[in-house]
């Protein structure tokens, strides 16, 4: 019930186009859904994040869409660039039992994302 | 420059040998935490830590230890009791302290592999 499913495993995308990622969870406690980047050999880095009162996030060409009833966000890159071909991994914060704050990250497997010049 | 630092970034270890990855923050964060990343695969939490003198442990925890003496450093082991140690090992860190969500920050990685 804490897992986080990622879909597609990867993804080629035209110089240009639109990438789509979804995510999906179940477990409701579920309470903030960051995106993160990473770069081959590299950290990730936090890309953009939403919270569950919100059903959309925008920050430049990424947006967030967020359906609480159908427990699934997803990821939205427009006007993909070279530049972006990354992974990607979404991910969902469970409230800490013991100190009632930000708890622990559960991961999506992640997409790898190429964009195509 | 704030920052997670993690060292060695190439790190090569014989089979039934201890070794520790080391973690330092510099952001004053109250959390840091393991993670463990294979090819195709998400990352998976080993430890992580709320507040100095105290952790939990993650998902995959056997076959690793750690400890948090000191609020910017939490270094990881991996025993020699961890079968399949050879991955890409991430450190992360966050301010918890008064914020109900967990934005992560994440250091360079460090890669193991066991010859």
């Amino acid at each position: 019930q804490q897992q986080v499913k990622q879909s597609p495993q990867s993804l080629i995308v035209q110089k240009g186009g639109i990438s789509i990622i979804n995510c999906a969870y179940e477990n409701t406690a579920f309470d903030y859904f960051p995106w993160y980047q990473q770069f081959p050999g590299k950290g990730p880095a936090l890309l953009i994040a939403i919270r569950p009162d919100v059903s959309e996030k925008k920050e430049g060409r990424f947006t967030i869409s967020f359906n609480k009833s159908a427990k699934q966000f997803s990821l939205h890159i427009m006007d993909s660039q070279p530049g972006d071909s990354a992974t990607y991994f979404c991910a969902a914060s469970i409230p800490s039992p013991i100190y009632n704050q930000g708890g622990k990250l559960i991961f999506g497997q992640g997409t790898e994302l190429s964009v195509k010049p | 420059d704030g920052g997670i630092t993690q060292s060695p970034k190439y790190l090569f270890r014989k089979e039934g040998q201890n070794v520790t990855l080391s973690c330092e923050q510099n952001l004053n964060h109250d959390a840091m935490y393991w993670y463990r990343q294979d090819p195709g695969q998400g990352l998976r939490l080993i430890y992580y830590s709320q507040i100095v003198n105290d952790f939990q442990k993650g998902d995959i925890a056997e076959g690793y230890s750690v400890s948090r003496e000191k609020k910017e450093s939490f270094p990881l082991t991996v025993t020699s009791a961890q079968k399949n140690p050879t991955a890409f090992y991430l450190c992360a860190s966050s301010e918890t302290s008064n914020l109900p969500y967990n934005e992560q920050f994440f250091g360079p990685g460090t890669r193991l592999t066991v010859l």
